[in-house]
């Protein structure tokens, strides 16, 4: 099993530019979900989907988007890049069974 | 809004000592978790403790929880260099999909 993927491992993009952060996970986990990590601060929550087909909002939604459209995928979509958006973005996957969250190794983007 | 808040922020000890770093949370949880980050590292997990679970042991390390105080603890005995990264508490709450994380403690252990 290769766990929690993503790419790219970094990205830098301009003030308004548009990108998508891939999260791909080959564990058949229902629950995905979105953080982003600053300096000083914990992992906050962006987004979260119960499944295929279910996204809902975290903690700091704004400026972000996400689809599930398959239990493996659960793309990230900056719609327009703010200097505010530079951060450490993981994905994260986990087991109903057991609770345990696993996480992917991040992809590290700046915003200029 | 995040939950867990660990304490303290850093903590600097010698190969072979213990590590204590507590974390309190404000809400009812199903569970308590603690992770590690490495420098520039993704998450790993560490270890699960239920609510209704009052200590729990992995190795070398020991997790109390006391939902009374809204806290918990975790204890890694005879630490080593490699233990050194950030440690995590993030809290499951009643009605919650995704986990909730504190600030962290920057573990430094030094040979």
């Amino acid at each position: 099993n290769a766990g929690v993927t993503q790419t790219p491992k970094f990205q830098v993009l301009k003030t308004g530019q548009s990108m998508t952060l891939q999260c791909a996970q080959d564990m058949n986990h229902e629950y995905m979900s979105w953080y982003r990590q600053d300096p000083g601060m914990g992992l906050r929550l962006i987004h979260y989907s119960v499944g295929a087909g279910i996204t809902d909002q975290g903690e700091v939604p704004n400026g972000y988007n996400v689809s599930r459209s398959t239990t493996e995928d659960f793309p990230l979509r900056l719609l327009s890049a703010a200097p505010s958006q530079t951060s450490v973005y993981f994905c994260a996957s986990r087991d109903r069974g057991t609770d345990t969250q696993y996480f992917g190794p991040g992809t590290r983007l700046t915003v200029l | 809004s995040q939950q867990g808040e660990e304490d303290p922020q850093a903590l600097s000890i010698q190969e072979g000592e213990n590590a204590t770093m507590n974390c309190s949370y404000k809400t009812s949880i199903n569970n308590l978790q603690w992770y590690r980050q490495n420098s520039g590292r993704g998450l790993v997990h560490l270890i699960l403790i239920r609510s209704n679970e009052r200590e729990k042991h992995s190795g070398r390390l020991r997790v109390t929880l006391d939902t009374s105080k809204k806290s918990s603890s975790l204890l890694i005995t005879a630490s080593r260099a490699a233990d050194t990264a950030s440690y995590f508490c993030a809290t499951d709450e009643d009605s919650g999909y995704a986990l909730n994380f504190g600030k962290g403690t920057s573990l430094l252990v030094t040979p």
